[in-house]
């Protein structure tokens, strides 16, 4: 199984500032021989269920504004939140959808600082 | 508009069964993998299975495998969660999920209470 490995387990930004989040699989998700690595992030508010914001890595879900970005490949990968907004705050899971189990990572809370 | 709601949750004792459904509305139902994803209490989230969009093809985290069958109805627009053998461990919200490049589509979820 592939484990995702989410770093820092919660994070405290000002307003307006850079949020960073990382996320580490212990195998290379890409997709057979597809280019594509497949790992998508989620932001949970609570008693909400989990939304889409990114996937491939890097391409952004329809309607999420575009402070939120992704990057990374192979098993390294990063989601930015460029100027953390309040509306932010939330927890933020990584996920791989290359080989089942479909596995997420333990989950960072980000907060205001 | 795309919707996935959930039904089935309940309360049940150790070792009981339950099933849980899920219906589809606002896109092909059929043309779609679907999933479903647990989360516990205060915990995070849990891919629990998988069902590819003819229903031929499923997977499942080893912890459910032999206990718990996913299936699917195209001509209802459901897919179900047949849940055996329940453990205190199961005890969590269900969510029922479509997959694209992601999973970008979640029911509110339905709570299943594993408790004596």
């Amino acid at each position: 199984d592939i484990v995702m490995t989410q770093s820092p387990d919660s994070l405290a930004v000002s307003l307006g500032e850079r949020a960073t989040i990382n996320c580490k699989s212990s195998q290379n998700v890409l997709y057979n021989s597809n280019t594509r690595s497949h790992l998508s992030w989620y932001q949970q508010k609570p008693g909400q269920p989990p939304k889409l914001l990114i996937y491939w890595a890097s391409t952004r879900e329809s309607g999420v504004p575009d402070r939120f970005s992704g990057s990374g490949s192979g098993t390294d990968f990063t989601l930015t939140i460029s100027s953390l907004q309040a509306e932010d705050v939330a927890v933020y899971y990584c996920q791989q959808f290359s080989s089942s189990p479909y596995t997420f990572g333990g989950g960072t809370r980000v907060e205001i600082k | 508009e795309v919707q996935l709601v959930e039904s089935g949750g309940g309360l049940v004792q150790p070792g009981g069964s339950l099933r849980l459904s899920c219906v589809g509305s606002g896109f092909t139902f059929s043309g779609y993998w679907m999933h479903w994803v647990r989360q516990a209490p205060g915990k995070g989230l849990e891919w629990v299975s998988h069902i590819n969009t003819g229903g031929d093809s499923t997977t499942y985290v080893d912890s459910v495998k032999g206990r718990f069958t996913i299936s699917r109805d195209n001509a209802r627009n459901k897919v179900y969660l047949q849940m055996n053998s329940l453990r205190a461990e199961d005890t969590a919200v269900y969510y029922c999920v479509r997959s694209r490049g992601g999973f970008d589509y979640w029911g509110q979820g339905t709570l299943v209470t594993v408790s004596s």
